[in-house]
């Protein structure tokens, strides 16, 4: 089935990194995502990985994953205080259009 | 320009009214979906639609009708509002129903009931 988990809360100063985590049990999906959300704001689509692939880059984001263990991460790097937000990874499955999404990581940036 | 826009951004209103939230995307996508986001910020697909089809609904009750005049709207029409349905509703659509098509989300519809 579809059930994808994230841990809560992250508190990280500016300039350093930033790792979230993601972990989902549906061995058949075929993209995920990561999703930004500011407050009061619609979701952002930061980027996503084609699951053939272990790692992505894309400027100050990087992310990984892990297919064995059905792990995926996004890191930050160089975090600044506009990074402070809620991070969503999402998966959608194949044939299937359903984008499930994790409980969101909220990461707060201090200055 | 707003790629994806939603009004309301804000509705209070009380318990048993009838509501309507209106969704527009100007990305000439075929694809839109609603989502209801609860107060601990879980989002859950409601509804999708595909050139003005319906393709997937989700267990949402039948107060909740969507529907979608043209490629570019998908309206939410929700009946005798609960204390429940109080959530942020957000939009998306994507180009295709393709697992590449990245979808693109609204600032959402705030609905308080009272």
């Amino acid at each position: 089935g579809e059930d994808v988990e994230q841990s809560l809360f992250l508190s990280v100063r500016e300039g350093d990194s930033s790792v979230i985590n993601c972990t989902y049990t549906d061995s058949s999906s075929t993209y995920l995502y990561w999703y930004k959300q500011e407050p009061g704001a619609g979701l952002q689509l930061l980027t996503y990985i084609f699951s053939n692939m272990d790692m992505k880059q894309d400027q100050r984001l990087t992310v990984l994953l892990n297919k064995k263990d059905k792990h995926l991460s996004l890191r930050i790097a160089d975090t600044q205080t506009g990074d402070s937000a809620i991070y969503f990874c999402a998966e959608i499955l194949y044939g299937n259009n359903r984008l499930a999404f994790g409980k969101g990581n909220q990461v707060v940036v201090i200055p | 320009d707003t790629a994806v826009s939603q009004t309301p951004k804000y509705l209070v209103t009380q318990m048993g009214n009838d509501k309507s939230i209106k969704c527009e995307q100007n990305l000439g996508h075929d694809t839109m979906y609603w989502y209801k986001q609860d107060s601990k910020k879980f989002l859950k697909i409601m509804f999708s639609y595909n050139n003005k089809e319906l393709i997937i609904n989700e267990t949402v009750p039948n107060r909740f009708s969507p529907k979608s005049p043209d490629k570019a709207h998908l309206n939410l029409h929700i009946n005798s509002l609960e204390l429940g349905d109080s959530a942020v509703y957000f939009c998306a659509s994507s180009q295709g129903t393709g697992e590449a098509e990245p979808q693109h989300f609204g600032d959402g519809t705030r609905l308080s009931i009272l």
